[in-house]
């Protein structure tokens, strides 16, 4: 069964300090990854996307890598705002799949205090 | 176009009642994706369109659940007979078909529903 792992749950740091972000997956045949950011009572909004042969994509202050070999993903959050307190999800997909749905993480509850 | 669009943004009923969704793709997509969203967890795929045909359903929509995208572009999610365990943000997503399927999905801000 494919599955999303996502950890921590939840963390709160301060403002300005960086964080981790861990994704494990067990889909197969791999596609891609993406990492989402969901405000609270807002849709999910994309942050970066990584297939197979992708190691590391930056966007902003977030840099997702990618370790197909494990499986595992982390998203990292460099000098932190007040705005990026939200969930993320970590989304893959598997190849060859006539269906759309692609199998998302729970999320990872991210707090960012003053 | 703003991006995907959902109406309406929240949605309060009482149980037994019916309601529908719509959603507004971005206009040049083909897929269109419905997912619910409990509090805490991540989105569960209900149901899948590409154009105005449904290629896919979840296990989860049950048979009160129905899902129409009649031309193509707009879709409706209804659910009859809603039941307090429906309670859940609705999300629509879509995307531009071809390759790697699922690639660069837009998410809209969702309905949140409340049976009561």
């Amino acid at each position: 069964k494919n599955q999303v792992e996502q950890s921590p749950q939840s963390l709160i740091i301060l403002e300005g300090k960086n964080c981790t972000l861990q994704c494990n997956y067990t889909v197969s045949p791999f596609s891609n990854l993406r990492w989402y950011k969901q405000d609270t009572g807002r849709g999910p909004v994309s942050l970066t996307i990584m297939t197979f042969s992708e190691n590391t994509k930056s966007n902003g202050r977030y840099t997702a890598t990618l370790d197909a070999d494990t499986k595992q993903s982390s998203l990292h959050i460099t000098a932190s705002q007040l705005s990026d307190s939200a969930s993320y999800i970590c989304v893959v997909s598997a190849a060859h799949t006539n269906a759309g749905k692609s199998t998302f993480g729970d999320g990872t509850t991210l707090t960012v205090k003053p | 176009d703003t991006g995907v669009s959902q109406d309406p943004r929240h949605k309060i009923t009482k149980r037994g009642q019916n309601v529908t969704f719509r959603c507004d793709p971005i206009s040049e997509h083909n897929r269109l994706y419905w997912y619910r969203q409990t509090l805490g967890q991540g989105p569960e795929f209900l149901t899948y369109f590409q154009n105005e045909a449904q290629l896919e359903k979840s296990r989860l929509l049950s048979d009160r659940f129905s899902a129409e995208r009649p031309k193509g572009s707009f879709s409706t999610l209804e659910i009859q007979r809603t039941e307090q365990g429906d309670s859940a943000m609705y999300l629509c997503a879509s995307s531009l078909g071809g390759g790697a399927v699922g690639y660069g999905y837009t998410f809209g801000s969702g309905t949140r529903l409340t049976v009561v």
